[in-house]
């Protein structure tokens, strides 16, 4: 079963750090594009982050660029999200996602972990 | 700035009523547009890829048309289960979403 499960969303104060984690099985993990999208309380979706197979391409939503880095772990079919400098318009529920498809197309989306800046 | 806006905000309708969802491009898109559903608790889920293909094991009353701006989901019947709030998506931009609820 093709499974994404993320983790390490946590209530972390203003200017604080963090590290998710989404850990992929059931495919190779190494072939896909991935993408971090998040969701504010009450609100919609929004990406984030995106990667390529081999980390040699990544792209960042304008509010996170110099904050956040995007990374992953083919070897630990692992997929990370690092963030600094946390404000509290970060506070959303994090997805990651498989992609697919030239325009980024989220096929497989992960259950979500939530992260709370307060 | 690409731009992709939902109509309507809200759709109220009953079960077994046919649902369309619009969406529209700020610039053509060609048929590169995807849709997601989401119910409430849940994480998204893909629907339809290249404007009208459905993704895997989603049921065939579920269809999307549209090619260049303009795009729409329909839903033949709705059913209980298909209450939720629905994505239109292009690269990293979505719409804001419409939400489908009992009437």
């Amino acid at each position: 079963e093709v499974q994404l499960v993320e983790s390490g969303g946590v209530l972390v104060q203003p200017g604080g750090s963090l590290r998710l984690s989404c850990a992929a099985s059931g495919f190779t993990f190494s072939s896909y594009w991935m993408k971090w999208v998040r969701q504010a309380p009450g609100k919609g979706l929004e990406w984030v982050a995106t990667i390529n197979q081999d980390e040699s391409k990544t792209d960042y939503l304008d509010s996170v660029k110099g904050r956040f880095t995007i990374s992953r772990d083919n070897a630990k079919n692992s997929l990370f999200l690092q963030m600094n400098s946390l404000r509290a318009g970060d506070t959303a529920v994090y997805y990651c996602a498989r992609v697919f498809t030239n325009y980024g197309v989220m096929e497989v989306w992960g259950q979500g972990t939530t992260v709370t800046v307060s | 700035e690409f731009v992709l806006t939902q109509s309507p905000v809200t759709l109220s309708l009953s079960p077994g009523e046919r649902a369309t969802l619009s969406c529209r491009a700020s610039q053509s898109v060609g048929s590169s547009l995807a849709w997601h559903q989401q119910k409430p608790g849940q994480s998204p889920r893909l629907l339809i890829y290249d404007a009208s293909n459905r993704a895997t094991g989603i049921p065939a009353r579920f269809s999307g048309s549209g090619s260049g701006t303009d795009f729409t989901l329909t839903i033949s019947s709705l059913e209980p289960e298909d209450f939720a709030v629905y994505y239109c998506q292009h690269h990293g931009s979505f719409g804001g979403g419409t939400k489908v609820e009992i009437k």
